[in-house]
């Protein structure tokens, strides 16, 4: 029940082109999810991020879509270009609670050919 | 640059040794995380701590421990290492208690030989 799986492991998309990475959970108690970028050689760094209030959240060209009945959500990336090329995680929190452990995905690592 | 520090960049080592990883966090941050970062496990929660305590404990293995001291720094011992130890060690802070944001130090990179 704490697992958050992430989907596809790898995508390949065309510079202008839409990238699409989903995230399923299985606790109904998470109420924060976060998407994290990571660089070769960086610390993963927070992109975006969505309470289960709202059903989109978009900033630039980086829109995540929640559903709450589903227990699924999606980072959208619009116009990807190669500089977007980076592993994505996803993560989820309860933040009610006395920590804020995040729970992360297994990553997707995208590439955006020029 | 998150400001999170993480000492050494890189460290090699051979089986059975042991090992300290060293964190400084952000300044102002009270809270510490410990993540473990290899190719087929994603990055996987150790543990973490708040102002000194312990709060919260993940998969961390019986060889390994952690501790923060009064300064905020946090330090992860990983003892009678194996090769499977071998991977990228994260540490990230934040202000607890807050829902929201894990800034990132650049991992230690461990080898076990």
């Amino acid at each position: 029940q704490q697992q958050v799986k992430q989907s596809p492991q790898s995508l390949i998309v065309q510079k202008g082109g839409i990238s699409i990475i989903n995230c399923a959970y299985e606790n109904t108690a998470f109420d924060y999810f976060p998407w994290y970028q990571q660089f070769p050689g960086k610390g993963p760094a927070l992109l975006i991020a969505i309470r289960p209030d709202v059903s989109e959240k978009k900033e630039g060209r980086f829109t995540i879509s929640f559903n709450k009945s589903a227990k699924q959500f999606s980072l959208h990336i619009m116009d990807s270009q190669p500089g977007d090329s980076a592993t994505y995680f996803c993560a989820a929190s309860i933040t009610g609670g006395a920590t804020n452990k995040l729970i992360f995905g297994t990553g997707t690592l995208l590439a955006v050919q020029p | 640059d998150s400001g999170v520090t993480q000492t050494p960049k890189h460290l090699i080592t051979a089986t059975g040794q042991r090992v300290t990883l060293r964190c400084s966090p952000r300044s102002g941050d009270l809270s510490v995380y410990w993540y473990q970062q290899s190719l087929d496990q994603g990055l996987q929660f150790l543990i973490q701590y708040y102002n000194g305590e312990e709060r919260a404990k993940g998969n961390i293995l019986e060889r390994f421990s952690a501790q923060q001291f009064p300064d905020l720094h946090s330090e992860l011992n990983l003892s009678s290492l194996e090769l499977g130890d071998s991977a990228l060690y994260f540490c990230a802070s934040s202000v607890a208690l807050v829902p929201g944001e894990l800034f990132f130090g650049e991992g230690s990179r461990l080898t076990v030989l």
